[in-house]
């Protein structure tokens, strides 16, 4: 088990739905990641909060929406996903600088149907 | 040219070996370095962070890193069948900004 708690474990919708991914951290990090991962592909990095602030958007498409209540939580809200949208949403935190460590969640494994 | 690289595997190797594994990176002015090990269906662990040039251990991991030639190896010693997983070699290229290479198979045989 690790630091970083997403919700939920799995995850099946349809190309219309909406839905909403969480992640959680109660290690005092102020920057907090969502990634992408594809089967046999390296983590591909989506957006950055630092301090509760977007700072990064690595050009990702509106469908994608993420948020940032406050500095333990982050979520991503999913509309209109694709098929290819399908893999491993991986959210992770770090202290904050660019030199501290990113930790990983579990992740969520989304399908699209 | 990627900005980092890694040999994808798979690299096999016996139980008690040595599993040595390697990663370049183009961007000079990298400064933060991290490998994480990643088993079947699960997420990325952080195993070492490496900052300055020279090795740094930790149990049976040692990581090395030389700047000059923009290069980062893992080395794991007594290699046991439970170290069979895929090391992510990750740079950090911008201020929050973390790369990933592609990964290298372990596979440690019994």
């Amino acid at each position: 088990d690790t630091e970083v708690t997403q919700t939920p474990k799995h995850l099946v919708m349809g190309m219309t739905n909406k839905k909403s991914l969480k992640c959680e951290q109660h290690m005092g990090h102020r920057a907090m990641y969502w990634y992408k991962q594809k089967a046999k592909k390296p983590p591909e990095l989506m957006f950055v909060y630092s301090y509760e602030k977007l700072s990064i958007n690595e050009s990702v498409p509106s469908r994608f929406s993420p948020e940032c209540p406050n500095s333990s939580l982050l979520n991503l809200h999913l509309h209109a996903l694709q098929p290819e949208d399908s893999a491993l949403y991986l959210c992770a935190s770090s202290q904050g600088g660019g030199n501290q460590p990113q930790h990983f969640g579990d992740g969520t494994r989304l399908s699209i149907l | 040219q990627k900005e980092v690289e890694q040999n994808s595997g798979p690299l096999s190797v016996p139980e008690g070996a040595i599993a040595s594994l390697n990663c370049t990176y183009s961007d000079r002015g990298s400064q933060s370095f991290f490998w994480y090990r990643q088993y079947s269906g699960k997420s990325p662990e952080l195993i070492m962070s490496i900052y300055s040039n020279g090795d740094k251990e930790d149990g049976r991991f040692t990581a090395q890193l030389n700047k000059a030639s923009q290069y980062v190896s893992l080395l794991i010693r007594d290699s046991q069948p439970s170290d069979s997983a895929t090391y992510l070699c990750a740079v950090r290229t911008g201020f929050q900004k973390l790369v990933f290479g592609t990964g290298t198979r372990l596979l440690v045989s019994p």
